[in-house]
């Protein structure tokens, strides 16, 4: 089945360092791939995504690329805020075996904590 | 719009009482599914529904009961609460059920069964 992986956290940074965040999946067919963010006590937010493989998903001066040679979507931000400190997911959405729908697979999630 | 709400915030049940987590969306999607956070587990996919009269079981659907009487609303019930059931709930939604499609999200329903 669909399966992702993502780096695993905390990462501590300091501010205006630069972010790497490491996802690597594996599915069947042709899935698109999602990051989301989770703030503290809320809901997840959707960050980015790309649909086909070489786009580049970018929101808010963060980048990813779907890299299907390597079966990958890092997550990359040249100079990271401490309002960037949250809990990032790393997803695909891929075809449900029975055909009829598509579903969200999750990594576990890193945890980002940017100080002054 | 309002996009995706979810009631209550905040929920205590006692091990097995039942209660119904209310999920409903302003957008107009046709799909709708519910999934359960757990610490080092990621989000996992309880069930879905690809339209109002329409729902079927993802991941982990034991103990969960589920209907889609209208486009707008698709509560999750617990039939008698265990102890593992104990998480946060997010309800999800999006306009197709195809996976280019973006799930949008609700607030969540943190649960405690003691």
């Amino acid at each position: 089945g669909d399966s992702v992986t993502q780096m695993e956290g905390p990462v501590t940074l300091s501010e205006e360092a630069f972010l790497t965040i490491n996802c690597t999946y594996t599915a069947t067919g042709y899935p698109s791939l999602f990051w989301y963010v989770q703030y503290p006590g809320e809901g997840l937010q959707l960050l980015l995504k790309a649909t086909k493989a070489d786009d580049k998903g970018s929101n808010k001066g963060f980048e990813a690329t779907y890299r299907k040679e390597t079966t990958s979507f890092h997550l990359e931000k040249g100079s990271v805020q401490v309002s960037d400190s949250a809990v990032y997911f790393c997803a695909l959405r891929g075809i449900i075996n029975t055909g009829t729908a598509s579903k969200l697979t999750f990594g576990t999630g890193t945890r980002l904590q940017v100080t002054l | 719009n309002a996009g995706v709400t979810q009631t209550p915030k905040f929920q205590v049940l006692k091990t097995g009482q039942s209660m119904t987590l209310q999920c409903a969306q302003d957008m107009n999607h046709e799909y709708m599914s519910w999934y359960r956070q757990d610490p080092g587990m990621g989000l996992r996919l309880i069930h879905y529904s690809v339209g109002a009269g329409i729902t079927d079981q993802g991941e982990v659907p034991n103990g969960y009961n589920v209907s889609r009487s209208t486009t707008e609303d698709f509560p999750l019930r617990l039939l008698s609460a265990a102890p593992s059931q104990t998480s946060v709930y997010f309800c999800a939604s999006s306009y197709g059920r195809w996976q280019e499609e973006t799930q949008y999200f609700g607030p969540g329903t943190r649960l405690l069964v003691l």
